[in-house]
């Protein structure tokens, strides 16, 4: 079975566009929480999803936002990105009550 | 608050040492787990571990092993016999008891970057 995938693996953007990651769960996983993961320290947990709603949020701004597909796919967008938003951002999926399983990550740059 | 405390950045040792990476964790909650993570260069977390508060026995899986002990509130990590593919950044993590239909959020520690030499 396929793992946790996402996409782009790279992105390059200029300080004040927006983006959006994509990240597609293990089949049978219907949470999907996302991190990020800045250069030299561990991942900061940002949203969780479950069954399309929000079921938790990290302390960021309002810039980033995030939503759940039917299929259980989901996206994380970043507006007025800021040089600070490079770092690999993470997709993680889980069962109920299972660990969860990371995804390879998309790694952000902003120039 | 939780927060999960790993003391050493960095640890270097030769192949075929033993080495243990130190795991100290808060929290306010009775019912928690505890988690492991592998991240080699690609980025990519993979998991080890899961453990719940209420299971202190130590386990062992290869070369691998945990040791938690809830009145030091620790969760460490030995690898034996080192080899050099084990060079990784290894990452503790917290999770507060889930809710019914939730994962449960995980809080990290900063890491401790292992490199093991030929």
């Amino acid at each position: 079975d396929a793992g946790v995938t996402q996409s782009p693996t790279h992105l390059i953007k200029t300080r004040g566009q927006h983006v959006t990651l994509r990240c597609s769960p293990i089949s049978g996983h219907k949470s999907v929480s996302w991190y990020q993961q800045v250069l030299g320290q561990g991942p900061q947990f940002i949203f969780q999803y479950y069954e399309k709603e929000e079921r938790g949020r990290g302390n960021f701004p309002d810039r980033f936002s995030a939503r759940q597909f039917p299929n259980y796919s989901s996206e994380l967008n970043v507006n007025a990105l800021l040089l600070g938003d490079s770092a690999l951002y993470l997709c993680a999926s889980s069962v109920l009550r299972g660990e969860q399983f990371f995804g390879p990550g998309t790694r952000l740059t902003v120039l | 608050a939780q927060k999960v405390t790993q003391a050493q950045t960095e640890i270097s040792v030769v192949e075929k040492e033993d080495v243990t990476l130190d795991c100290v964790y808060e929290t306010r909650d009775t019912t928690y787990y505890l988690f492991w993570y592998k991240q080699p260069p690609s980025g990519e977390l993979v998991f080890l571990i899961r453990r719940n508060s209420f299971d202190e026995q130590n386990e062992i899986s290869g070369r691998y092993s945990w040791n938690f002990q809830k009145s030091t509130s620790s969760f460490n990590f030995t690898i034996t016999a080192s080899q050099v593919v084990d060079s990784a950044v290894y990452f503790c993590a917290l999770s507060e008891r889930p809710a019914y239909n939730q994962g449960g959020k995980l809080i990290f520690g900063q890491g401790t970057e292992l490199s093991v030499k030929p």
